[in-house]
């Protein structure tokens, strides 16, 4: 298994502002995965961020929206712009610990609320 | 296109009793199969999963599923439920996709264990 951090673990912030938000994992790791749970509802997948490459964004999803950072490994950043009520969620990152398993393990969530 | 559908939003048992909760897929080709909990404020985590062969699997926490390609099911049961098992099961689906590994998660069944 993995341990995941993510920061913050929820944030209350204004309409018109960014949030990132911060994963990391305890250890090196080739797929990071970003979802949004949107409330009583389940996970949707925003994008996968593979380490050295540009992130690849589910239908619905753009970058100018979530842009996402991969510097290396064991980190990921996702960042939410120009945020409006509708973007209050859970966001959950996820990895593969190793590859082509096919199992996922989360972190525990960044709850947003947008006011 | 690949799809989960889990007909119960929420179910409520009895501590000591049985558990079943069901989920069926569609998927044109054999499924990866999985089944995560997520208690409350916490990230998921994965019970079991079934890729091939035997199709009765054996998960964590006492959980197994059962495969079902006639009916494209993959139900989750427990034999006793204990209070601890209060908490959202989502069912997913999975596929190799260029790029990685995309699942689909279903919308997921509250469980909920009366003394």
């Amino acid at each position: 298994s993995a341990v995941i951090s993510q920061k913050p673990s929820r944030d209350i912030c204004q309409r018109g502002t960014s949030l990132t938000i911060q994963c990391q994992v305890d250890s090196q790791v080739t797929m990071m995965f970003w979802y949004r749970q949107q409330p009583g509802q389940s996970l949707t997948l925003i994008a996968t961020a593979n380490q050295g490459s540009e992130a690849t964004y589910e239908s619905g999803f753009v970058i100018d929206k979530f842009p996402i950072s991969r510097p290396n490994l064991t980190f990921s950043t996702l960042t939410v712009s120009n945020m409006s009520p509708e973007d209050s969620s859970i966001y959950l990152c996820s990895v593969e610990l190793a590859e082509s398993s096919y199992e996922q393990y989360f972190g525990p969530g960044t709850r947003l609320t947008v006011t | 296109a690949q799809s989960v559908t889990q007909p119960d939003i929420h179910i409520t048992v009895s501590e000591g009793a049985s558990l079943e909760l069901r989920c069926n897929y569609s998927y044109g080709a054999t499924p990866y199969l999985f089944w995560y909990v997520q208690s409350p404020g916490q990230g998921l985590q994965l019970l079991l999963k079934y890729f091939s062969g035997d199709t009765l699997v054996q998960g964590i926490k006492g959980f197994e599923a059962e495969f079902k390609r006639s009916q494209s099911s993959f139900n989750l049961r427990k034999p006793s439920v204990h209070w601890s098992d209060a908490a959202e099961y989502f069912c997913a689906v999975g596929s190799p996709n260029t790029g990685g590994f995309k699942t689909i998660f279903g919308a997921g069944t509250r469980l909920f264990v009366k003394a």
